[in-house]
């Protein structure tokens, strides 16, 4: 079946560097999209979500964007800090109105480097 | 407001048993939904309760079943506990069942080992 995907399972960054974390989703019909972080030894956290008829949203040092004609989702963290090392996952909801069931891909470990 | 909290946060069974584990919703949520995550893996729907009531599942066997009280907490159960059950069972909570209404509150997991 469709699934949501990552392009690559680690990413090590420079502390001040941008960091850019990339998903593949497969599902068209997905109309939702959330990025969450999980730290070790915690539940996901919600870090920021675009719906399909967008193609870019911004938040506090974050932005995700939005390709559609590639099926691409990826997030941008700005000024990379020690406390953004985590496990990030991209997760797509099909069909507005549906049980909120959310499909997550595999995650990207991002470790900051000092 | 209180977040979403979850027991036990580790438990070890034995193949063959059955376990149960609870979930507060944060305050204001009134929908549920639980997650198994396995070792470096993502989440994987299970099912969501509304009202009391299941609404959507997931490609889970039946061993796998919950239950939503009045005040919105939930049971997750699992019977006859296979080795591969061993994961981090994730509740999450929301204000109603429209994605993007209001975004998924996860608590911080019940951590199962099956032996």
């Amino acid at each position: 079946g469709e699934s949501v995907g990552l392009h690559l399972p680690t990413l090590s960054v420079q502390e001040g560097d941008n960091s850019i974390i990339n998903c593949a989703y497969s599902n068209s019909a997905s109309d939702y999209f959330i990025w969450y972080k999980q730290e070790s030894g915690k539940g996901p956290q919600f870090i920021i979500d675009i719906r399909s008829n967008m193609d870019k949203r911004q938040g506090q040092r974050v932005t995700v964007l939005l390709n559609k004609t590639v099926k691409h989702l990826s997030l941008q963290i700005a000024a990379t800090q020690p406390g953004d090392s985590a496990v990030y996952f991209c997760a797509e909801n099909i069909g507005q109105g549906s049980a909120r069931q959310l499909t997550f891909g595999s995650g990207t470990q991002l470790t900051v480097l000092p | 407001e209180t977040g979403v909290t979850q027991s036990p946060t580790h438990l070890i069974k034995t193949r063959g048993q059955q376990v149960t584990l609870r979930c507060s919703s944060q305050s204001g949520h009134n929908t549920v939904s639980w997650y198994q995550q396995a070792l470096g893996q993502g989440p994987q729907f299970i099912f969501q309760y509304y009202r009391e009531e299941e609404n959507g599942r997931g490609n889970f066997p039946p061993r796998f079943s919950g239950l939503q009280f009045p005040n919105y907490s939930s049971e997750l159960n699992v019977n006859a506990l296979e080795l591969d059950d061993s994961a981090l069972y994730l509740c999450a909570s929301s204000q109603g069942l429209l994605a993007g209404a209001n975004v998924l509150t996860f608590g911080a997991g019940s951590r199962l080992t099956v032996l």
